[in-house]
């Protein structure tokens, strides 16, 4: 069975603070891909990272980046010296046969 | 590249209608279509998905008289909410994949539901 957990209900910063993000997945397939996504206020998904499970380079985008762990089975996700945009729900999914989603964690980002 | 549509961004509707929602991949051969449903402040769950000219595979408790899934072309899916009540309203999802290792999805703007 599939299972994504985002630890994090809610997490509420002030403007240029780094935010952490946690992702920890269960799943008995040896090959699948791992996303996070950001959905604004107004709903649209935006893709902002994948990973598969044969690349545990951590990676840097910006003020975002990852760090995926395979043997604790944890893609984190973090936001550097965050910003008010970056309010929004986060979502991390994992696919193998389906796409699962996390239950999501909601950025507050205060000015 | 790999823009996915859907029309209309939002609908209101009255109880007992049905309502249909379309879902276009703009640049690309879809080769199957996934739809999902979010409720306020939560995930987005897996409905059904759907191959061209195949039966859409629905999720367990999600019921295929009332969610009328078509998947008529590679670039088109519709949804149709049939006899809509209160409790389907929604944000409804759609996306779709190209054939690749990652089977990708490549996800809609979202429709929002509201039934009066």
């Amino acid at each position: 069975a599939q299972k994504v957990t985002q630890a994090q209900t809610e997490i509420s910063v002030v403007e240029k603070e780094d935010v952490t993000l946690d992702c920890v997945y269960e799943t008995r397939d040896t090959t699948y891909y791992l996303f996070w996504y950001k959905q604004p206020p107004s709903g649209e998904l935006v893709f902002l990272i994948r990973r598969n499970s044969f690349d545990e380079q951590n990676e840097i985008s910006g003020r975002y980046s990852w760090n995926f762990q395979k043997s604790t089975s944890s893609f984190n996700f973090t936001i550097t010296a965050s910003q008010v945009v970056d309010s929004a729900v986060y979502f991390c999914a994992l696919n193998d046969y389906k796409l699962s989603f996390g239950a999501g964690t909601t950025v507050t980002v205060r000015a | 590249g790999a823009v996915v549509s859907q029309h209309p961004s939002w609908v209101i509707c009255k109880s007992g209608t049905s309502v249909k929602i379309e879902c276009r991949s703009l640049d690309f051969q879809a080769t199957t279509m996934f739809w999902y449903r979010q409720f306020p402040k939560q995930s987005l769950m897996l409905m059904a998905t759907s191959n061209e000219g195949s039966k859409a595979t629905y999720e367990q408790g999600v019921e295929k008289d009332k969610f009328l899934i078509n998947h008529a072309s590679l670039t088109l899916s519709t949804l149709t909410v049939t006899s809509a009540h209160p409790e389907d309203s929604s944000f409804y999802i759609c996306s779709a994949s190209k054939r690749s290792p990652s089977n990708e999805q490549y996800f809609g703007p979202g429709t929002r539901l509201t039934v009066t």
